[in-house]
């Protein structure tokens, strides 16, 4: 079945340096969407990217879909104590009995050092 | 609108024991999820309904879980009996259509079992 492969699984960094998490998937995927969980808390849609090569940019976040539709980034700028958390990918794909389901990666863990 | 609800929050309860976790999607989600969230395993999907409908029930770990969707909004997934290994945040969460549109989770139940 259709797998998400998501690195690094712990990334530590000081505040004010840049954030990197990278997702591959096994099969060519029909869109892929990115979710921040914060300690505690449920995971929370932060966007979609459905063309090949698309980047989409949320103020400090650039996110990037591989030409292939099979891999994904995101990218932090200057990270905040407010982006600790979790980011998960989660890919999708229109073809046979996964139609409808997103199958989500292992997941980043972001710490921010002050 | 009041987002996806859950019920309990928490959950403690004695192995063997039946448990039953309860949800209520977004009015008008045609899709609802059932997600376990451990350390150990991520996120996973247990279950998906479209229109009450159970789609893939591939996720269920075994015969002691069963979920239900009697009608648009509500659903359970219940777990009998229960063992220690279950222990996890159970996530369920709903959304308008298949695949690209984001899923919008509930706060989780917190499951410990003893």
């Amino acid at each position: 079945g259709q797998q998400v492969m998501q690195i690094p699984q712990y990334q530590h960094v000081q505040e004010g340096e840049d954030f990197t998490t990278y997702c591959n998937s096994s099969t060519t995927l029909s869109n892929i969407q990115w979710y921040k969980q914060r300690p505690g808390g449920h995971p929370v849609f932060l966007i979609q990217l459905v063309k090949s090569g698309e980047v989409k940019k949320q103020k400090r976040l650039t996110f990037q879909f591989g030409e292939a539709k099979k891999n994904s980034s995101l990218h932090i700028t200057a990270t905040q104590t407010t982006d600790v958390g979790t980011y998960f990918c989660a890919g999708h794909t229109y073809e046979g009995t996964s139609y409808g389901k997103l199958t989500f990666g292992q997941g980043t863990i972001l710490t921010v050092h002050p | 609108d009041a987002g996806v609800i859950q019920s309990p929050r928490h959950e403690v309860t004695e192995m063997g024991q039946e448990v039953t976790l309860r949800c209520k999607p977004i009015s008008g989600h045609d899709y609802l999820f059932w997600y376990r969230q451990t350390m150990m395993r991520g996120l996973e999907l247990l279950i998906y309904f479209n229109n009450n409908v159970p789609i893939d029930d591939s996720g269920m770990p075994e015969d002691r879980f069963s979920a239900k969707m009697p009608n648009a909004s509500f659903s359970t997934l219940k777990i009998q009996p229960s063992e220690p290994r279950d222990s996890a945040v159970y996530f369920c969460a709903s959304s308008l259509t298949a695949g690209n549109n984001e899923q919008f989770f509930g706060p989780g139940t917190r499951l410990t079992v003893l």
